[in-house]
């Protein structure tokens, strides 16, 4: 499986943009990049994916390296409650695809 | 509108001890899975399904069981619990075809062993 490699933690304060990094240099053309975000005491929670364009949904953007080899998630304005760990995931598709957890990206945001 | 829904929320157990975690989902997802998670840890597979009566092996399957009756249930047992599976277990499903789309993620069962 193709591996990811985010950032352990990032801090951002409220109300501003927050680009949260993620390289995924042996990917293969079937793989989609997924967003999932785990809340404190909660489990994860889908946020966005993308194969190849830049994808724009209500929680975020995903902007995906021309090379796909990396790809960023962008929060727009942070809030208090996006404080989380963000997980950035490869997957192919398929009926038995699986999720591959990594350690994620710690968010902090701050007043 | 439920989800999947995980019970039960908390469990405390003895060594040698069985129990199952059951985990059930109203979408009609044919693809279900269960994740243990340890602190400071990303999730790992333990076992997935890719449909009723089907049944497959993840990262981590030594030590639990799992079996697919029907396409809503796919609980875990824990034929014998050990300390090392202590952990917070979470049980996902999606849609098991090629659209690629998101997994749904119930919010756990916190389980220690003694």
């Amino acid at each position: 499986d193709a591996k990811t490699t985010q950032p352990n933690s990032m801090e951002s304060n409220e109300e501003e943009p927050v680009h949260l990094p993620c390289n995924h240099s042996t990917i293969s053309g079937t793989d989609y990049i997924h967003w999932y975000r785990q809340l404190p005491s909660q489990g994860p929670e889908y946020v966005i994916h993308g194969l190849t364009s830049n994808v724009n949904n209500r929680m975020a953007s995903l902007a995906i390296a021309e090379d796909r080899k990396s790809s960023t998630l962008i929060l727009h304005r942070a809030t208090l409650r996006d404080a989380a760990v963000y997980y950035c995931i490869l997957r192919y598709t398929g009926t038995a695809s699986k999720l591959t957890f990594g350690t994620g990206t710690r968010l902090q945001v701050t007043l | 509108n439920a989800g999947v829904t995980q019970t039960p929320k908390f469990q405390v157990l003895k060594t040698g001890q069985s129990m199952t975690l059951q985990c059930a989902q109203d979408m009609n997802h044919e693809y279900m899975s269960w994740y243990r998670q340890d602190p400071g840890m990303g999730l790992r597979l333990i076992h997935y399904s890719v449909g009723a009566g089907i049944t497959d092996q993840g990262e981590v399957p030594n030590g639990y069981n799992v079996s697919r009756s029907t396409t809503e249930d796919f609980p875990l047992r824990l034929l014998s619990a050990a300390p090392s599976q202590t952990s917070v277990y979470f049980c996902a499903s999606r849609r098991g075809d090629y659209s690629n789309q998101p997994q749904h993620f119930g919010d756990g069962t916190r389980l220690s062993i003694l």
